[in-house]
């Protein structure tokens, strides 16, 4: 069965600060991940996402996210936070085209201005 | 270009009523189409997904249905809503050729 798990539930960070949210996997064949945001009240927008290839990837907003197959990690990154970067973020995994994801639980990302 | 439409965007509901909630896609065909709900602090749990007309899967058993009368129309009802039923619905859709969801705006449900 597949999985995802982010260990951090909330993370207070300064703006203008480097962030990283960590998302660990568990996929039986080669998954397919992404990451989303969802702002207050919004629905979930994607950010990014990786089949193969390069194992960095640039998403929008200024995030990117690496691949590491031996750690089954799927970390998000941003060097400066902007106060808009407040928001909940979801990493997910899925197989094959039109499968579905499965969701870990979301990281709330708070920013001090 | 794709675009996912969800209604309504609120909606508080007593005990006991029905429910209706629709989700449209437009600029695509035969989607898979899915439902999800967010409960307060809590992540996103697949109620029911649907790969074609009048094929619904469901994922955890309770108190709602999902029908999928059209090839981009998706249904999320109940007979009698419970307090527990309260959360943000989210509608999302993909297809055979791309990867990953394009999510509906939600739509935040308050049973009373």
């Amino acid at each position: 069965a597949q999985s995802v798990t982010q260990p951090d539930i909330h993370i207070t960070v300064s703006e203008g600060a480097s962030l990283e949210l960590r998302c660990n996997y568990s996929y039986g064949a080669t998954p397919y991940l992404f990451w989303y945001v969802q702002s207050p009240g919004q629905g979930l927008q994607l950010l990014l996402k990786y089949f193969s290839g390069d194992t960095l990837v640039q998403g929008i907003k200024g995030f990117e996210a690496e691949f590491k197959r031996s750690q089954s990690s799927f970390n998000l990154r941003k060097p400066s936070v902007h106060w808009s970067d407040a928001a909940e973020y979801f990493c997910a995994v899925g197989g094959a085209a039109g499968n579905k994801l499965t969701f870990g639980g979301g990281t709330r990302v708070l920013v001090k201005p | 270009s794709q675009t996912i439409h969800q209604w309504p965007a609120t909606l508080v509901q007593p005990v006991g009523s029905p429910l209706s909630l629709e989700c449209t896609v437009e600029g695509t065909s035969n989607p898979n189409l899915y439902w999800y709900r967010q409960a307060a602090g809590r992540g996103l749990q697949l109620l029911f997904y649907s790969v074609g007309i009048g094929q619904i899967s469901s994922e955890v058993p309770q108190n709602l249905s999902a029908s999928r009368p059209q090839d981009r129309q998706f249904i999320l009802s109940s007979k009698k809503l419970l307090l527990s039923d309260s959360g943000f619905y989210l509608c999302a859709w993909t297809d055979r050729v791309d990867y990953g969801y394009t999510f509906g705006s939600g739509t935040r449900l308050t049973v009373v």
